[in-house]
């Protein structure tokens, strides 16, 4: 499968601490993206970091690439009990037109 | 919020009926895609199109069918639903480029 992989699969928190996600892949990318499942809702895109980048930020949002390794980080900052979500790395393979490879998802609990 | 749409949101249906999963954008995207998803576990792609009168095959595809015959319209149809088919249906769409997916609220099917 060239699916990514998630690390961990779960992650229960502090409101106010940081969490942090990680995810490897398989294949050489064109970019990695990060996005956001409500639960029983579809996915909501955060965030985009092209293969030629290694760091990117938004909001309280700090993503990391290293492409040596095949693998990216997504660190959330002062978490909020509206932050509970799942999120998933999705990778854009540098291998023709192929859609998107979505990871299995980090599963988050911020407790307030 | 996403211009994507899909109806119905919940469904409850009884074995061999076939069904039909409706997925519209306004947002004028070529791509389109259909997942499954059981909750709070990994997507799985069950077909996608890169434009009108082109459909391919994901990795869940081999009990629907799709077709593209309008931009914005990308239905999904089960032929004989069977209680395996229980899960959520999610439809997104993307336009070139960074492949960037903007997710509908998703179709949640209960066979019986």
């Amino acid at each position: 499968s060239q699916q990514g992989e998630e690390d961990p699969q779960a992650l229960s928190i502090q409101e106010g601490e940081n969490a942090t996600m990680n995810c490897s892949y398989k294949t050489s990318i064109n970019n990695l993206q990060w996005y956001r499942q409500n639960s029983g809702r579809g996915l909501v895109h955060l965030i985009l970091i092209r293969s030629n980048e290694r760091e990117k930020h938004s909001g309280r949002l700090r993503v990391t690439l290293d492409t040596s390794k095949k693998s990216s980080s997504l660190l959330i900052t002062a978490s909020r009990a509206a932050d509970t979500a799942s999120y998933f790395c999705a990778t854009d393979p540098n291998s023709g037109n192929t859609p998107l490879v979505f990871g299995k998802g980090t599963r988050l609990s911020v407790i307030a | 919020e996403a211009d994507i749409y899909q109806t119905p949101r919940y469904l409850v249906i009884g074995t061999g009926k076939k069904i039909t999963l409706e997925c519209s954008q306004t947002m004028g995207h070529d791509k389109m895609y259909w997942y499954q998803q059981d909750p709070g576990m990994e997507l799985h792609l069950i077909h996608y199109s890169y434009g009108v009168n082109s459909t391919e095959k994901g990795d869940l595809s081999s009990e629907s069918t799709v077709s593209r015959i309008r931009t914005e319209h990308f239905p999904l149809t089960l032929e004989s639903a069977r209680p395996s088919h229980t899960s959520q249906y999610l439809c997104a769409s993307s336009k070139g480029g960074y492949n960037e997916q903007f997710f509908g609220p998703g179709t949640r099917l209960t066979v019986l």
